[in-house]
């Protein structure tokens, strides 16, 4: 069964710092990555997809990558009291049989306070 | 272009009632997933529905069913409701199998 793991936090920072969110992933055959911002009672909504080892940036928000050491990670640059919310990991690839279920983790609370 | 849609928003059922929860998914994605988010929880899966089909389902009893209709829209049927069940029910949809799940705005489901 694949897993997913997250810190649950909370994690928190001052407003205009970084905010550096982490994953790690037990299946070495996943093929894509991303993160999910979730905040309070609402559902979550895509940041970041990130395909291939390496840094992708978009904005504020940079994911980076490493197949080999099965870790994902999200930075947010001057993170802002709006970024407060849930984090979620999410992972995909081929089960037996073909299937692809994207496996969630339990998501990282992050806290940017003024 | 129109997101994931979902209705209910907030469904209150009593215990040993039925609900059905309903998506449509993004103009042209085929693949719909449903997932259960207890109070607190993560998101666990429930449903796959591909082109019409049941793909999979997650470690859930079979009063979770649902369907897929030629339009590719879902339904959720939750029989014997139970309190344990109560939880956000989001829809989600693909373009194809590694893409990014896009999610619904979710139906609330209350059993009393």
């Amino acid at each position: 069964q694949k897993e997913v793991e997250q810190n649950s936090g909370p994690l928190s920072v001052p407003e205009g710092a970084i905010a550096s969110l982490n994953c790690t992933y037990s299946d070495r055959g996943s093929q894509s990555f991303f993160w999910y911002r979730q905040y309070s009672g609402k559902s979550p909504e895509l940041i970041m997809s990130i395909y291939s080892n390496g840094d992708k940036e978009d904005g504020r928000f940079t994911a980076q990558l490493n197949k080999a050491s099965q870790y994902v990670s999200l930075l947010i640059r001057d993170s802002q009291p709006s970024d407060s919310a849930t984090y979620l990991c999410a992972v995909n690839g081929p089960l037996p049989g073909g299937s692809y279920i994207p496996t969630f983790g339990r998501g990282t609370s992050l806290i940017v306070h003024p | 272009e129109a997101g994931v849609t979902q209705s209910p928003t907030h469904l209150i059922k009593t215990r040993g009632q039925q609900a059905t929860l309903r998506c449509s998914p993004i103009s042209g994605h085929t693949s719909v997933y449903w997932y259960q988010q207890a109070l607190g929880l993560g998101l666990q899966f429930l449903l796959w529905y591909d082109e019409g089909e049941e793909r999979n389902r997650g470690n859930f009893p079979p009063r979770f069913s649902g369907r897929q209709f030629p339009n590719y829209s879902s339904e959720l049927n939750v029989n014997a409701l139970e309190l344990e069940d109560s939880a956000l029910y989001l829809c989600a949809s693909s373009e194809v199998a590694i893409s990014p799940l896009h999610f619904g705005n979710g139906t609330r489901l209350t059993v009393t």
